[in-house]
């Protein structure tokens, strides 16, 4: 059965304060992985898409990266405003279309 | 580019009965999804639709469950005799395909926030 964990559960950073989140996962037949914003009361926001190990995107203090077994997503010096719960998903080719999500990630970047 | 509508936002329900939540998708995308999700979890798939079929459906779904999407517009999201274990967030998203399946971008609603008493 494929799955996904994320860690940590919750992170507390200063301001300035650059950190990095986990997202492991365990599938048969990788397709995607996919990095999701959440913030409280709202639906899920589309952040990056990666495919292969080895590979990166950027998107203004993020950056995502991609191993075989997990994927980081590297953030410099967060604002306020990146506090939000990181949610990763990934498509494999044991279920279709069906995106599996990982628990998230609760960031809270304090000023 | 309204972006994908979820009503009603709140629903509060007793055990036993039936509600009905609706999601108005993207106009162009073709490819709508529900999820559900509980505090602190990740969503969880719970069926797929391409145009008007619904093309996969979560193993874990109750009986109780059905969703439509007539003439492939606006997807509805029944769930009949309500139990309190129902109580969770219902997500509705909606993609357009591409050439690359793998390469899908889920944009989601706000959810319909369901509490069960």
């Amino acid at each position: 059965e494929d799955q996904v964990t994320q860690s940590p559960e919750a992170l507390r950073l200063q301001e300035g304060e650059s950190s990095s989140l986990n997202c492991s996962y365990t599938v048969s037949g990788l397709r995607g992985l996919f990095w999701y914003r959440q913030d409280p009361g709202k639906g899920p926001e589309f952040l990056f898409t990666l495919y292969s190990a080895g590979e990166e995107k950027e998107k203004e203090r993020l950056k995502a990266t991609l191993t075989k077994k997990e994927s980081f997503l590297h953030i410099t010096a967060p604002k306020p405003e990146d506090s939000a719960t990181y949610l990763c998903a990934v498509l494999t080719n044991n279920y279709g279309q069906n995106f599996v999500f990982g628990p998230g990630t609760r960031l809270s970047v304090l000023p | 580019d309204t972006g994908v509508s979820q009503d009603p936002r709140h629903k509060i329900t007793k055990r036993g009965q039936n509600v009905t939540f609706r999601c108005d998708p993207i106009s162009e995308h073709n490819r709508l999804y529900w999820y559900r999700q509980t505090l602190g979890q990740g969503p969880e798939f719970l069926t797929y639709f391409q145009n008007e079929a619904q093309l996969e459906k979560s193993r874990l779904l109750s009986d109780r469950f059905s969703a439509e999407r007539p003439k492939g517009s606006f997807s509805t999201l029944e769930i009949q005799r309500t139990e309190q274990g129902d109580s969770a967030m219902y997500l509705c998203a909606s993609s357009s395909p591409s050439r690359n399946p793998n390469n899908e971008k889920l944009f989601f609603g706000s959810g319909t926030q369901l509490s069960v008493l």
